[in-house]
């Protein structure tokens, strides 16, 4: 059983629409979570960034973090079809050098 | 800003022959990650370096080999090279006091 799990898609959503996605681990010493956005052929790009349980909101995008469930979600809120792409959460335990451990990556599709 | 600069950006190579990836990390980060990814799937940690040390090792194979220089930038020796080593090889830098990771564009690695 991989340590970060997430629906890897696809998942298809009209413009405009809220788009939730998730991700559970099972590594409780996991502290910092990231959500990166990956466009075809290119280098992750980072999108949210939180240490330990709570939200954290930029623009149209939400970061919720529950350490108890060990369960994270990132919201995005009037969807774009610029906003096609796939959503890779990742996590780590003590950030700075230490390892960071991806998801599958779910592939999101929004539809104009 | 600056970012974390790939080369090069695509490389084909022949079964058995060797291959080298560099990575120049954002100025004044100090750490470096290198990760594969290959078609469809999501980024495997292979190694990182901080402050030109070896800090962590993750599923990266024997064949392979990498070092990060005194200026910070690192380079990823692959010999050997065997068809399934064809993927996309991302180079990350972070800072020690945050977790962020920042990705470069990726160098395609083509082997035939």
């Amino acid at each position: 059983q991989k340590e970060v799990e997430q629906d890897p898609g696809p998942l298809s959503v009209p413009e405009g629409a809220i788009v939730s996605l998730n991700c559970t681990y099972s590594n409780s010493a996991f502290q910092y979570f990231m959500w990166y956005r990956q466009y075809s052929r290119k280098g992750p790009e980072l999108l949210m960034y939180t240490y330990s349980s709570g939200n954290k909101e930029d623009g149209r995008f939400t970061a919720q973090v529950d350490k108890s469930s060990k369960y994270i979600s990132l919201f995005i809120r009037d969807s774009q079809p610029s906003d096609s792409a796939t959503y890779l959460c990742a996590m780590s335990a003590s950030g700075g050098y230490q390892k960071v451990t991806f998801g599958t990556g779910t592939k999101l599709q929004v539809i104009p | 800003a600056a970012g974390v600069i790939q080369s090069p950006r695509h490389l084909i190579k022949e079964k058995r022959e060797t291959a080298t990836l560099k990575c120049y990390p954002i100025p004044r980060h100090d750490t470096v990650y290198w990760y594969q990814q290959g078609p469809g799937q999501d980024p495997q940690f292979l190694i990182s370096f901080y402050e030109k040390m070896q800090s962590d090792k993750g599923s990266i194979p024997d064949r392979f080999s990498a070092q990060q220089f005194s200026d910070y930038h690192s380079e990823l020796n692959m010999s050997s090279l065997e068809l399934g080593d064809s993927a996309l090889y991302f180079c990350a830098s972070s800072s020690p006091r945050g977790g962020e990771l920042f990705f470069g564009e990726g160098s395609r690695l083509t082997v035939l």
